[in-house]
């Protein structure tokens, strides 16, 4: 099986810019969790989608938002980036996003703000 | 949740076995452990998980003791290549702790 793909890989946009990130997660996965890692806050939940619906949501104002699509297909989208959002975004795939579910990792999106 | 205690920092000669201590003293009865590690930059890897019972995959052994307070990751051998930093979690919505960042050396 193909494993979680993130794209792009890397990207660089100016503070007001907005920004989409998109995930694939495994064939036959329906739960997609997104991630922000930074030196200082370490691995920071954003939220997760189930069946196109947004189930858990972490501590993060409302610039950042998501959406998955009815092939569990994810994205992520920051407004009005400012320079702390500069970061790794993993996404991550379950099956059913059950706590007894492994989550598997993709390889992540390095996004840097200028 | 639960939370999950790691100390930070751990050093290993390469070919010996690493033992990654992790306590969860808050746990309840039908929360699992699992382990992740992530190599620099990379995405987290799974590595292995459980509920009571000792656990051994391809990757490592887990040990986990009778009351499920606190487990232990081992690596039997580990190699260069084993150098990361270690989650340990016990998930309910995967919040992850700062891990304990293993060095193997040669």
């Amino acid at each position: 099986k193909a494993g979680v793909t993130q794209t792009p890989r890397y990207l660089i946009k100016t503070r007001g810019q907005q920004v989409t990130l998109s995930c694939s997660p495994i064939s036959g996965h329906r739960s997609v969790s997104w991630y922000q890692q930074t030196p200082g806050q370490g691995l920071q939940f954003l939220f997760e989608y189930f069946s196109e619906t947004q189930r858990n949501k972490g501590n993060f104002p409302g610039r950042f938002s998501g959406r998955q699509f009815s092939n569990s297909r994810s994205e992520m989208n920051v407004s009005t980036l400012e320079l702390g959002d500069s970061a790794l975004y993993l996404c991550a795939s379950s099956f059913r996003g059950h706590r007894t579910d492994t989550q598997y990792f993709g390889p992540g999106t390095r996004l840097t703000v200028l | 949740d639960a939370k999950t205690t790691q100390p930070p920092s751990m050093d290993c000669a390469e070919g010996r076995a690493a033992n990654l201590p992790c306590n969860h003293s808050t746990i309840s009865g039908n929360e699992y452990v699992y382990w992740y590690r992530q190599i620099h930059s990379q995405g987290p890897q799974y590595i292995i998980h459980g509920l009571k019972n000792n656990e051994t995959n391809e990757m490592a052994s887990l040990i986990i003791t009778e009351d499920r307070k606190s487990s232990t990751l081992i690596l039997p051998h580990a190699t260069l290549r084993d150098t990361a930093v270690y989650y340990c979690i016990v998930p309910n919505d995967m919040r992850f702790g700062a891990g304990t960042r293993l060095t193997v050396k040669p």
